[in-house]
């Protein structure tokens, strides 16, 4: 099956420093991203779809200038949690889905822990 | 509403048993549909697609009720490693993907 590659696996950091996470579809081009936060025992969250070359679409209440969403390419999709707080501290998973394909691919997830 | 709603069980079951789980969806115009298997702290995995003809895979069976808007998936012969979260996800026509809160299952020896 498809192939998604996430980094960093999990990272720790400081209140008010910003995380960079990146999703990469390593044997597909991925026209379209998604990236979801999972708090514990909760379901998956969408929080943002992006399309190769254009401005991602949030969800509701998923601010935009704190999670900034970059998908430069057709392989590569950045998250930056800019200015993290604990309450940022979560699962985040991206996947990826290419035209005219069915379904989506998962990375293995970052866990991000703001102390 | 939700778009997509499971049953959170969990669902305890002995092993060699057979277990159904079912997903309700509102959007009518839903074009796919899924099942996928996420395991505790691990990221979702794609299990199966589900048609409107059913479709089966080993010891799981999906299908899909277009006019009362449900999913189903059937594992017969339940393993140990069957136990998981199972995820029911359902695509629009926008390349939306809406996802189940999941159905815990526990299989027991």
């Amino acid at each position: 099956g498809a192939v998604v590659s996430q980094h960093p696996s999990w990272v720790i950091c400081k209140s008010g420093t910003s995380v960079k996470i990146e999703c990469r579809s390593l044997d597909f081009q991925a026209t379209t991203m998604f990236w979801y936060r999972q708090f514990p025992k909760q379901s998956l969250m969408l929080m943002a779809t992006s399309n190769e070359g254009s401005k991602a679409t949030y969800e509701q209440g998923v601010e935009k200038d704190k999670f900034l969403i970059n998908h430069a390419s057709l392989t590569l999709s950045t998250l930056t949690v800019t200015s993290a707080h604990p309450e940022d501290s979560s699962f985040y998973i991206c996947s990826a889905s290419a035209a005219g394909g069915i379904g989506q691919y998962f990375g293995p997830g970052t866990r991000l822990t703001v102390t | 509403r939700k778009e997509v709603e499971q049953d959170p069980g969990p669902f305890n079951v002995p092993e060699g048993a057979t277990v159904a789980f079912n997903c309700t969806y509102s959007n009518s115009a839903s074009q796919s549909f899924f099942w996928y298997r996420q395991d505790c702290r691990k990221e979702p995995k794609l299990l199966m697609s589900v048609y409107s003809s059913g479709n089966e895979d080993g010891r799981f069976t999906a299908q899909l009720n277009r006019a009362s808007q449900y999913i189903s998936l059937l594992i017969r012969d339940s393993k140990l490693s069957d136990s998981a979260t199972y995820l029911c996800v359902v695509n629009d026509n926008f390349n939306k993907f809406y996802f189940g809160s999941g159905t815990k299952l526990n299989v027991k020896p």
